[in-house]
């Protein structure tokens, strides 16, 4: 069955280092985003990508990069991890369909930043 | 700026009661209005959505009411269970223009059903 995973599920770092998060999808969807919740604020689109070398971002964009190599994955980073990017950050992928649109969901990685 | 807004953050209803969620948007493009259901340490997972075209639809115990001319659109759970509880988004988007795809998520409401 097709799925979408993340890695790691909890992560615990320090403030200053780079952390990549793994997404990866075998719907063979084009479209991917990356969106962290919090508590009050619900979900907020971080990036986005349409296919591979398509990359936009969202509304919380600033301190994370995302790249698209292929279709299946796209890894988030944060260049310098702060205290307040502990959050919980999920991954989605969808594929265009007229008058259908669900994004599927993959399990979340908590992470705290000390 | 929030593109939709939803209400109330936290809702408690006895079993059997009809739980009653309420989104508003402003951007007249969008054209598809999912409800996606979240139970904790998961992922949202598509519940039911609508497009503008009708006023309800209904499947199971979950109808989506939808008001155009309002902008407002509205998640009833009937003969709610222990089992709803959990958080529901509502989202808007759009087939067309730069918003292609994207979702745009509402804060969520934390439902609680008690036995």
């Amino acid at each position: 069955d097709a799925e979408i995973t993340q890695s790691p599920r909890h992560k615990i770092t320090e403030t200053g280092r780079q952390v990549t998060l793994a997404c990866h999808q075998t719907w063979n969807h084009n479209n991917m985003f990356w969106y962290r919740q919090d508590l009050g604020h619900g979900l907020r689109l971080i990036h986005y990508s349409y296919g591979v070398q398509d990359t936009n971002k969202g509304e919380v964009s600033d301190g994370y990069s995302v790249s698209r190599s292929n279709t299946e994955d796209l890894p988030l980073t944060l260049e310098s991890a702060a205290s307040s990017q502990t959050s919980v950050y999920f991954c989605a992928s969808s594929e265009f369909e007229r008058g259908h649109n669900e994004q599927f969901f993959g399990p979340g990685t908590r992470l705290t930043v000390l | 700026q929030q593109q939709v807004k939803q209400s109330p953050q936290s809702l408690i209803v006895q079993k059997g009661g009809i739980s009653i969620i309420n989104c508003a948007y402003e951007n007249t493009a969008f054209d598809y209005f999912p409800w996606y259901q979240q139970f904790p340490g998961k992922g949202p997972a598509l519940l039911i959505a609508i497009r503008p075209d009708v006023s309800e639809k209904k499947e199971g115990r979950f109808t989506i009411s939808f008001n155009k001319s309002a902008k407002q659109f509205s998640l009833h759970i009937m003969d709610s269970q222990p089992g709803d509880s959990a958080t529901y988004f509502c989202a808007a988007t759009s087939d067309r223009g730069s918003t292609l795809g994207r979702l745009y998520f509402g804060r969520g409401t934390q439902l609680t059903v008690w036995p």
